[in-house]
């Protein structure tokens, strides 16, 4: 069973807030993911970090940062909300050693709706 | 050309008869592969991993890897309703450094 878990799941906030998603695991994986998901419509990649201290940027643009200083901790921050960033938000991790089967397992996800 | 397809469906299959999802991939070193499950609203789940050619099979499912041809598919029998969701293909490419994620393929289990 995967131990991932973000916050909040719902938010509804008004355009130009800084914002910021929170996602644990305690499962003490190194790598650590972010995408990007409208309704019906395939997953986007928008950050990755493979352990503290390191983060990369993912397949699809995004103003939005991150931050990983804890394992275990993968925070993501919109400095000013846009109705464009409407979407949901899916946390993910997986075990990054040699020999590793790489799984990714997701949080349970944040719904963000910026009017 | 995506590195994975899936036809996008929706697929629609009789409850109680095998649905069969499909997905290929461009990486031909590419080392494992995973099915998800989605529901509508809710977040990927995993079904299954497979890394060797030939089947593996969990309960219902059944996951069907063949790099010469570079495709993988998950067998579901006995389909249930509760079995419609959207299904997604992932692949570990050569590099090890990503897992892709096709678009999806959605499946619907009729009464």
């Amino acid at each position: 069973e995967a131990d991932i878990y973000q916050t909040p799941r719902y938010l509804v906030i008004g355009t130009g807030k800084k914002i910021t998603l929170e996602c644990s695991q305690t499962m003490g994986h190194d790598k650590m993911y972010w995408y990007q998901q409208d309704p019906g419509m395939e997953l986007h990649l928008i950050h990755y970090s493979y352990g503290v201290n390191s983060t990369e940027k993912g397949d699809l643009s995004s103003e939005s940062t991150v931050s990983r200083i804890r394992t275990e901790h993968f925070p993501l921050t919109l400095e000013s909300a846009r109705p464009s960033h409407t979407s949901q938000y899916l946390c993910a991790s997986s075990e990054f050693r040699t020999g590793s089967t790489d799984t990714q397992y997701f949080g349970p996800g944040t719904r963000l709706t910026v009017l | 050309q995506k590195e994975v397809e899936q036809n996008s469906g929706p697929l629609s299959v009789p409850e109680g008869a095998i649905a069969s999802l499909n997905c290929t991939y461009s990486d031909r070193g590419s080392q494992s592969f995973f099915w998800y499950r989605q529901y509508s609203g809710k977040s990927p789940e995993l079904i299954m991993s497979i890394y060797s050619n030939g089947d593996k099979e969990d309960g219902r499912f059944t996951a069907q890897l063949n790099k010469a041809s570079q495709y993988v598919s998950l067998l579901i029998r006995d389909s249930q309703p509760s079995d419609s969701a959207t299904y997604l293909c992932a692949v570990r490419g050569s590099s090890a450094s990503k897992i892709i994620f096709g678009s999806g393929t959605r499946l619907s289990i009729r009464p």
